[in-house]
This record gives C-alpha cells, structure tokens and sequence, in this order.
C-alpha cells in the first residue's frame, strides 16, 4: 500500500516554540505530488503546499518551512515561533497517480499551542 | 484555484433517513470526489465522482448507500442514505483539473 505516516498524533508546544511535524511516504512512482493541508478547529482544509518529487529544494513561506528529502521518503514541515493560531489538525497527503489521481491522506497530526 | 460551494454546511437528522449534500465548483473541473471523515480520523475516500458515468467507490462503500451524480463538470452531489448513527461525521468535497485540488468547507452530519 502506498501509505503516509504521520507518527506524531498530538503536539503541545508553547507559544513562540519552534515544531516540526513529521510526514514518511510509500511510494513506487518516479513522479509524484506531496501536499500539506491545515484543518482548523471550524473544519475546512487549508491548502499549505504542494510539491513534486522532481523538486528537492526545501521551502520556506513566512513562518514555514517544509523539508522534503526523497533518500528518506519524508516531506517534513516545520512552524517557527508557533502561535495560538497554529492550533489545527495538520495532514499531509500524496496524489496516487494512477487511475484518478485520487489524494492518500495521513492521520493528521493536531498541534496544540499554548499562551 | 477552483472554489467549491458546499451545502449544507451541517445537519441534525433522524436515523433511517437521508440527506444530499451538494457540490458546486466555480469553474469545470476534471474530477471530483467525495471524502469522510469521522470524529477524530482522517479523511477517507469514499468515492470518485466521474462525469457522465457512475462514480467509482473506494472499498468498503457502495452505492446503494452513497449514490453520487456528476451532471455535468462543475457539479455533484453525494446523498448518505437510510442514515445511522455511525454516519455522523464531516463530508467534504474536493476537485481537480490536474496538480491543484480544492476543498469544500464540508458537511458536518449529526445521525440522532
């Protein structure tokens, strides 16, 4: 099965803290589509990043930062100086790219941040 | 990015009955599906929903209990049928013409 983990279910940080949220994938395509998505506590999914596995360059867009390294099979997101707004459940997903390119989700990590 | 109108956006029903959720999308989309996800999980497709034919469900879902339409490509609905407690849960849609794929807000049912 062409999974992806996400180990850590619940994160408590401080405010300011520094986290980083894990994802692990299977896969056996030479090209595919990693995506994180945030889904805060009123459960809509926020679109974070999309990346593809020809680009191995890390990310940064404001106070985030993904680290995606295919040796490892990780695609792991890091939040700088959390916030209280930080506070979701937070999943990474792949696209299957065979039949309709449906998108696998992990279990979701929910990042608690505290005042 | 597609934007996707979902409604309704929660409901309170009876057991034994059934609700149709709909999906419009502001733009035509290649494909659409249709996600579950129960309290304190992940989402899990339920099926996708091909235009101009019957939607393709994912194992552990049929259609005599999630019929699904796609009348044309900005367009579907998924109706949770004969509805138990267990069906309690947000469904969300989702779309895409290719590497971006859009979320509906979701449904959220509550099966009493």
């Amino acid at each position: 099965a062409q999974k992806v983990t996400q180990a850590q279910t619940e994160i408590s940080v401080v405010e300011k803290e520094d986290v980083t949220l894990d994802c692990v994938y299977e896969t056996r395509d030479t090209t595919y589509y990693l995506f994180w998505y945030k889904q805060p506590p009123s459960g809509e999914l926020v679109f974070l990043i999309r990346r593809n596995s020809f680009d191995e360059q890390n990310e940064i867009s404001g106070r985030y930062s993904w680290n995606f390294q295919k040796s490892t099979s990780s695609f792991n997101f890091t939040i700088t100086a959390s916030q209280v707004v930080d506070s979701a459940v937070y999943f990474c997903a792949r696209r299957v790219d065979t039949g309709f390119q449906k998108l696998v989700f992990g279990t979701g990590t929910r990042l608690l941040v505290s005042p | 990015s597609a934007v996707i109108s979902q409604k309704p956006s929660r409901d309170i029903c009876q057991r034994g009955t059934s609700l149709t959720i709909q999906c419009q999308v502001d733009s035509q989309v290649t494909m659409m599906f249709w996600y579950r996800q129960q309290p304190g999980q992940s989402l899990t497709l339920i099926a996708t929903a091909n235009q101009g034919s019957e939607a393709t469900y994912e194992s552990g879902f049929v259609i005599d209990k999630f019929p699904i339409s796609r009348p044309n490509l900005t367009f579907s609905t998924l109706t949770v049928s004969n509805m138990s407690p267990e069906d309690s849960s947000i469904y969300l849609c989702s779309a895409t013409s290719g590497v971006d794929y859009t979320f509906g807000s979701g449904t959220r049912l509550t099966v009493v």
